[in-house]
């Protein structure tokens, strides 16, 4: 089984600053790993994905997230931030096989300050 | 464009009476997943359809039920709701052997009186 940390539950930042978006996981098997967003009341959003290969994942938005396999951690960073940016990040752990479900992160809410 | 819908947008219900969420989507995906996300919390799978082959998670209460009739549409049903059934539901769909890729839909907010 696999689970999913996200030590921040809410991050501040100021416009066009830069922003670092915690995440570690929980696995005895090789996994797939995920970074969600949530604008308010809406559904998921996938931003980026790691399977395999470059550890460094380019998503959208401007966002990329490392897979460190030794610190069991897939943070997520974007240089600069925009207001736009605002919403609940989802930091989110699957196995590889087809039978494996996707076991999403509690969040964290990413606050922009103008 | 290829999408993943629900209706309603919002829902209330009243405390025991039954509510059925629908979810239908374009994308011609062999699974459909539902998904239960309380507030301020991480989406936690309910059960999920490989085509007709419904999966229900263990924890999940008997309360919930659900249907398939086709590959477009799927439904939530509550049969008997209470306060703490009060959520976000969310439906998403993926290809056979590629759950990794998950698609959602905007959710369904229910609200239980």
């Amino acid at each position: 089984a696999q689970s999913v940390t996200q030590l921040d539950s809410q991050v501040p930042v100021f416009e066009e600053a830069p922003v670092e978006l915690r995440c570690n996981y929980s696995s005895s098997v090789s996994v797939y790993l995920f970074w969600y967003v949530q604008y308010p009341n809406q559904g998921l959003q996938l931003l980026l994905k790691y399977l395999s290969g470059s550890t460094l994942v380019k998503g959208i938005n401007g966002f990329e997230a490392e897979f460190n396999k030794s610190q069991t951690s897939f943070h997520l960073r974007k240089p600069s931030v925009h207001i736009s940016d605002t919403a609940e990040y989802f930091c989110a752990v699957s196995g590889k096989t087809s039978y494996d479900k996707v076991i999403f992160g509690p969040g964290t809410s990413l606050s922009v300050i103008p | 464009d290829a999408m993943v819908i629900q209706n309603p947008r919002y829902q209330v219900t009243q405390f025991g009476k039954p509510v059925t969420l629908s979810c239908s989507q374009t994308l011609n995906h062999n699974v459909m997943y539902w998904y239960q996300q309380k507030s301020s919390q991480a989406p936690k799978l309910l059960f999920h359809y490989y085509d007709k082959d419904f999966n229900n998670e263990a924890d999940t209460p008997d309360n919930f039920q659900s249907r398939r009739p086709n590959t477009s549409f799927c439904f939530l049903d509550i049969r008997s709701p209470g306060l703490g059934d009060a959520a976000m539901y969310l439906c998403a769909t993926s290809r056979r052997g590629h759950h990794e890729t998950q698609y959602f839909g905007p959710g369904t907010r229910l609200l239980v009186l």
